[in-house]
C-alpha cells in the first residue's frame, strides 16, 4: 500500500538530548513538509523541501534541522535548542499534477520532554 | 499577513442535524482551498479542495463546500451528521497557488450528541 509512515509514534526527549523523527513515503511525492501542531494553534510549518538535497524554513524552524537525501524520506531533528518541543509532529508529502498540489498527511509522532 | 480564520473553536451539533463550519482567508488572487479533518491522535485526512472551476465541490463522507470569492470564505457542509463526524476539522489555504505551502487554520472541534 502506498502511503506516509512516520516513527515512532511516541518519543520521549531528555533534557539537552537532540532527538530525530523519521518520515518515509512511498508515493513517488516530489516535495515534503514537516508540521508542528499545537492544541488550539492549528498546524505551523517547520520545514519543507521540494527536491532532492533541498529544503527550506518554514514559519518556525528554530531549534530543528532537517535533510533530504533520498526522495522517500526526510528525517527531523528536535535539536536541544528546542526549549518547548513537546507537540504532535506531522509529516506530509505532495507532488504538483499541473499547477496542483495536494498535502497527504502520515499518522504523527508525538514527543514529550521527560 | 495572510491568514486563515475559523472562527469557531467548537461546534455541537445533534446526530441527523446538517452542519456548517466556517473558514475565512485573507485577501489572495487565486487561492486554492482545502478542508482537512483528523480524529485524535492521528494524522489529517483530506476531505475536499478547490483550484478552480465550479465553487461547489464534493468531497469523501459526504461533504462540500463552497467558494464565496467575495466573501473569501470556504465553508463546509453537511446534511446530516453522523456520530461518527467527531473530530476536528481544518481549513487550509495555498494563497500563492503554486508552492504548495498551506497555512491553517486554528481548527474547529465537531461533537455529535446522540
Amino acid at each position: 500500500d502506498g502511503g506516509i509512515t512516520q516513527s515512532p509514534k511516541y518519543l520521549f526527549r531528555k533534557e539537552g538530548q537532540n532527538v530525530t523523527l523519521s518520515c518515509e513515503q512511498n508515493l513517488n511525492h516530489d516535495a515534503m513538509y514537516w508540521y508542528r501542531q499545537d492544541p488550539g494553534q492549528g498546524l505551523r510549518l517547520i520545514y519543507y523541501s521540494q527536491i532532492v538535497n533541498d529544503f527550506q524554513k518554514g514559519d518556525i524552524a528554530e531549534g530543528y534541522s532537517v535533510s533530504r537525501e533520498k526522495k522517500e524520506s526526510f528525517p527531523l531533528t528536535v535539536t536541544s535548542a528546542q526549549k518547548n518541543p513537546t507537540a504532535f509532529y506531522l509529516c506530509a508529502s505532495s507532488t504538483p499534477v499541473g499547477r496542483q498540489e495536494t498535502q497527504y498527511f502520515g499518522p504523527g509522532t508525538r514527543l514529550l520532554v521527560l | 499577513a495572510q491568514s486563515v480564520t475559523q472562527p469557531d473553536i467548537h461546534i455541537t451539533v445533534s446526530e441527523g442535524a446538517s452542519l456548517e463550519l466556517r473558514c475565512n482567508y485573507s485577501y489572495g488572487a487565486t487561492p486554492y482551498l482545502f478542508w482537512y479533518v483528523q480524529s485524535p491522535g492521528q494524522g489529517l485526512q483530506l476531505l475536499l479542495k478547490y483550484f478552480s472551476g465550479d465553487t461547489l465541490v464534493q468531497g469523501i463522507k459526504g461533504f462540500e463546500a463552497e467558494f464565496k470569492r467575495s466573501q473569501s470564505s470556504f465553508n463546509l457542509r453537511k446534511p446530516s451528521v453522523h456520530w461518527s463526524d467527531a473530530a476536528e476539522y481544518f481549513c487550509a489555504v495555498d494563497f500563492s497557488g503554486n508552492t504548495g505551502k498551506l497555512i491553517f487554520g486554528q481548527g474547529t472541534t465537531l461533537q455529535v450528541k446522540p
